[in-house]
């Protein structure tokens, strides 16, 4: 079945300790993206990647990072836990890029979610 | 500031009641999407608009691009529809999505 994979779906970790979260889609988006949920916001963008091998920062990038080596996988890496960074994350991913110029045809597909917590 | 605006935050309906939650948006845009999250947490897409009105089954989504506005409408509420609404744009600069905090739905049996 299509979609997007993400892994783990639950972690509690350390502070301090080194984290990273998954995400796979096999639709061959170009597009990917993670997002954080957090109580009484809305999602927030923390990095995308228009396409394999490029990456830029979103809203609330600070503390984490990315890669994309392929089109398939985009994860995202918490260098050094903080207990503001308990949330729950969400990849995404989409067929076209962050900078294209068409409209109306960018479909937004999500993973499942990863809860995290750093105590 | 928030570019996308929801309202009501929270509805509680009886089954059976017509429902309208909506957003309005500060930003111009390329299209409109309306998000359902589950109460496990999973987040799918409704709609997408990017002009006039779409249906499918129970559910009812319009768009005022003038106004900046749109509705989710949701018709003959059941239980299962209880659910976070998300309101998300995509900017007419192609940088990115916005999203609005949600519309937390209760449907009473």
């Amino acid at each position: 079945i299509a979609g997007i994979t993400q892994a783990p779906t639950s972690q509690i970790l350390a502070a301090g300790r080194r984290m990273t979260l998954r995400c796979t889609q096999d639709m061959r988006h170009n597009a990917m993206y993670w997002y954080r949920q957090d109580l009484g916001l809305g999602l927030r963008l923390i990095h995308y990647s228009n396409t394999a091998g490029t990456t830029g920062k979103g809203e609330v990038p600070d503390g984490y990072s990315v890669s994309r080596a392929n089109t398939d996988d985009f994860p995202l890496t918490l260098a050094s836990a903080v207990p503001s960074q308990t949330s729950v994350y969400f990849c995404a991913s989409s067929p076209l890029g962050w900078d294209s110029a068409l409209s109306g045809a960018n479909v937004l597909t999500f993973g499942a979610g990863s809860r995290l917590t750093v105590l | 500031k928030n570019e996308v605006e929801q309202s009501p935050q929270n509805l509680t309906a009886q089954e059976g009641e017509f429902i309208t939650i909506n957003c309005s948006y500060s930003v111009g845009i390329s299209a409109l999407h309306w998000l359902q999250q589950h109460p496990g947490g999973g987040i799918v897409s409704l709609f997408m608009l990017s002009s006039g009105k779409k249906k499918h089954g129970r559910l009812i989504a319009t768009i005022n691009i003038q106004e900046k506005h749109s509705s989710l409408h949701i018709t003959a509420s059941h239980p299962r529809d209880s659910a976070v609404y998300i309101c998300a744009v995509r900017s007419n600069t192609g940088n990115q999505f916005y999203f609005g905090t949600g519309t937390s739905l209760t449907v009473i049996p």
